[in-house]
């Protein structure tokens, strides 16, 4: 799977957007970008993924470059239970490895009042 | 829809003694996923299982540790004669059948292993 690269902290106010880069410049065609968190060691959440177009859901938008070697994760109005440690994955689809997520250190979001 | 579940919650061994990790995936899942979490660490796969077949155990330890998914029932991570070192968060995650991208996987609150 492709390497990716977060920023090691960010801060955000609340009810701001959060806006969370993740570098992937190594990502091949049918690599996915997925997005987890992990709040305060609570079992990891997933929020959003994508292949090459924009994605929205109900948690967060997802915006992937043209070129597809970087993404932001969006929160729109973060809140303070969004303090997470928030990952980033490329992730291969087929092959041996279709089975894990590979997590990196992740970008740590401290979202103050 | 209830969520993957895992219990214990939390386990206290003492060092040689055996710990079994139980997991049962979302309705409907039937590939299940173990994750090991060290203290100040990242999370750190380990094998991967559908219904009765261990499909990829490329971050099991060699020694001591393996991995079920019967048939029937949860699926089991079983630690025999544990050391300090194996002091850790376990998660578990299940995704829906079907090769078919997205396999999102789901994770579970995740048993805190204690060994004294």
């Amino acid at each position: 799977d492709a390497k990716t690269t977060q920023p090691t902290s960010m801060d955000c106010a609340e009810g701001r957007a959060a806006n969370l880069p993740c570098n992937h410049s190594t990502i091949s065609g049918n690599e996915y970008v997925y997005w987890y968190r992990q709040i305060h060691s609570q079992g990891p959440q997933y929020i959003i993924h994508g292949l090459k177009n924009n994605e929205t859901n109900e948690m967060a938008s997802l915006i992937i470059t043209e070129d597809r070697k970087s993404s932001t994760l969006i929160l729109p109005h973060a809140t303070l239970r969004d303090t997470a440690v928030y990952y980033c994955i490329v992730r291969l689809w087929g092959g041996t490895s279709y089975g894990k997520l590979t997590f990196g250190q992740g970008t740590i979001l401290t979202v103050h009042p | 829809n209830a969520g993957v579940m895992q219990n214990p919650r939390h386990l206290v061994r003492r060092r040689g003694q055996e710990a079994r990790l139980r997991c049962s995936p979302m309705k409907g899942h039937s590939h299940v996923y173990w994750y090991r979490q060290l203290p100040e660490e990242g999370l750190k796969f380990m094998v991967y299982l559908q219904k009765e077949n261990i499909i990829d155990e490329s971050g099991m330890p060699k020694e001591r540790f393996s991995a079920e998914f019967p048939k029937e029932g949860p699926s089991i991570l079983r630690i025999q004669q544990v050391v300090r070192g194996d002091s850790a968060a376990y998660f578990c995650a299940s995704s829906p059948p079907g090769l078919f991208p997205p396999d999102t996987q789901y994770f579970g609150p995740g048993t805190r292993l204690t060994v004294l």
